[in-house]
């Protein structure tokens, strides 16, 4: 089935230290999106890409980064996580236009010690 | 830009008893209308559309939403629920032209008690 994988499901950093999450699709989407979710909140967006082209949110912190070598992969860096940035990471795709909603991947735990 | 209120953070019910969920959404233009479903640990997944046309939608499970352009809201309910629709449900919004990026509601916790 064609499919939004996140890895890994569960991931625990040291403050301060780089963290790379990644996600991979095999849905051919040109628009892929990182969300970040904190408990009971809605998914916030962080950035999307446009096939290459980078949309990075106005209030998305500089710590946060980016990378899409290819259609089906894109990685999201923290520079250098934080208590604060403690969340579930969610990966999106869509078709442009959005006519058939969002894919989502099943996300990504991180906690930071 | 658009914004989508829920305004239930919660709802209990009893299993097999009717729900609603509901859904308020701002914009300036047209958009398209979604309701998404996630559970414990797991990513969000589509439950239902609203793009065009007819202004009831329904999904695969029973659940049903009603888009009503007057009222800018976008309900969603089921006549009937069940232990397993116990569930984080999230209504979103999108511009339908010039765009896709989707904003979503904070989401109603649906807990369904036996």
């Amino acid at each position: 089935d064609a499919m939004v994988i996140q890895n890994p499901r569960y991931q625990v950093t040291q403050f301060g230290k780089p963290v790379t999450l990644s996600c991979s699709q095999t849905l051919n989407h040109n628009v892929m999106y990182w969300y970040q979710q904190k408990s009971s909140q809605a998914p916030k967006l962080l950035f999307h890409y446009y096939d290459k082209d980078f949309n990075n949110e106005a209030d998305t912190p500089d710590n946060f980064q980016s990378r899409r070598p290819n259609t089906s992969f894109c990685f999201l860096d923290i520079r250098s996580p934080g208590l604060g940035d403690a969340a579930m990471y969610l990966c999106a795709t869509s078709r442009e236009g959005n006519e058939d909603g969002y894919t989502f991947g099943s996300g990504t735990r991180l906690t930071v010690v | 830009a658009q914004s989508v209120t829920q305004l239930d953070s919660q709802v209990p019910v009893f299993e097999e008893a009717p729900v609603e969920l509901r859904c308020n959404y701002s914009s300036s233009v047209s958009v398209y209308l979604f309701w998404y479903v996630q559970y414990p640990n797991q990513g969000l997944q589509l439950l239902l559309k609203y793009l065009s046309g007819s202004t009831l939608v329904e999904s695969i499970n029973g659940f049903e939403a009603e888009f009503n352009k007057s009222q800018t809201s976008f309900h969603l309910r089921k006549p009937s629920v069940h232990i397993s629709d116990t569930a984080e449900y999230f209504c979103a919004v999108s511009r339908n032209t010039g765009g896709f990026k989707t904003i979503f509601g904070a989401g109603t916790r649906l807990f369904v008690k036996a």
